[in-house]
């Protein structure tokens, strides 16, 4: 069983620039969540996708988007990048019949940060 | 004030001493209990879950969520220096499956 993965593991980008990061649920998983935990800070909610639709968002402005494909894969798209956005993104999975439990299965996540 | 209030610590013992890691929080309307450990450059995994008020064991480890005081406590016997991580507490409403709302985090290192 493989678990969660996500791409790339570290980027640097510049500020008012966009960008996109990967990420491949656990098998048998179909529930995505995205988070962002800036250093020395606990993980924040940015959304959630189920069946290829968001299904819950945190407070995070629009220019936080993202996708789920019909294989359960998301992307996370950041644009008009800003230097706060500088963080470790997290992609968590899970499944359907623990969608009440937390139980969430998280990825090693995505080191951004924006100069 | 945070929804999830947790002390970051950092917290430092030495082998085999009992740590107890707490976090208070102010919405009723959280459920779902959680312990997660994250070690360093790695994501968060969990721990333990609790949907009830009382204690929950799993080996070293015991959960105890006071709903009525609103706090939930992590307690870890005989601590080993593979314990030393970061330990987040987070919650969920039961209705929104997979957002979490978490606290701070706890630095923990265990020292030979």
């Amino acid at each position: 069983e493989t678990g969660v993965t996500q791409s790339p593991t570290h980027l640097i980008k510049t500020r008012g620039q966009q960008v996109t990061l990967r990420c491949s649920s656990q098998s048998g998983h179909n529930t995505v969540s995205w988070y962002q935990q800036a250093l020395g800070q606990g993980p924040q909610f940015i959304f959630q996708y189920y069946r290829e639709e968001e299904n819950g968002r945190g407070n995070f402005p629009p220019r936080f988007s993202g996708l789920q494909f019909p294989n359960y894969s998301s992307e996370l798209n950041v644009n008009a990048l800003e230097l706060d956005d500088s963080a470790l993104y997290l992609c968590a999975s899970s499944a359907t019949r623990d969608r009440n439990t937390g139980e969430l299965f998280f990825g090693e996540g995505s080191r951004l940060t924006v100069l | 004030q945070k929804e999830v209030e947790q002390d970051p610590g950092p917290l430092s013992v030495p082998e085999g001493a009992i740590v107890s890691l707490n976090c208070t929080y102010s919405n009723s309307a959280f459920q779902y209990f959680m312990w997660y450990r994250q070690y360093s450059r790695k994501g968060p995994e969990l721990l333990m879950y609790t949907y009830s008020s009382g204690n929950k064991e799993d080996g070293r480890f015991t959960a105890q969520v006071d709903k009525s005081s609103k706090y939930i406590s992590l307690f870890i016997r005989d601590s080993q220096p593979s314990d030393s991580a970061t330990y987040l507490c987070a919650m969920n409403r039961g209705t929104s499956y997979g957002k979490l709302t978490f606290g701070q985090g706890t630095i923990l290192t265990v020292h030979p």
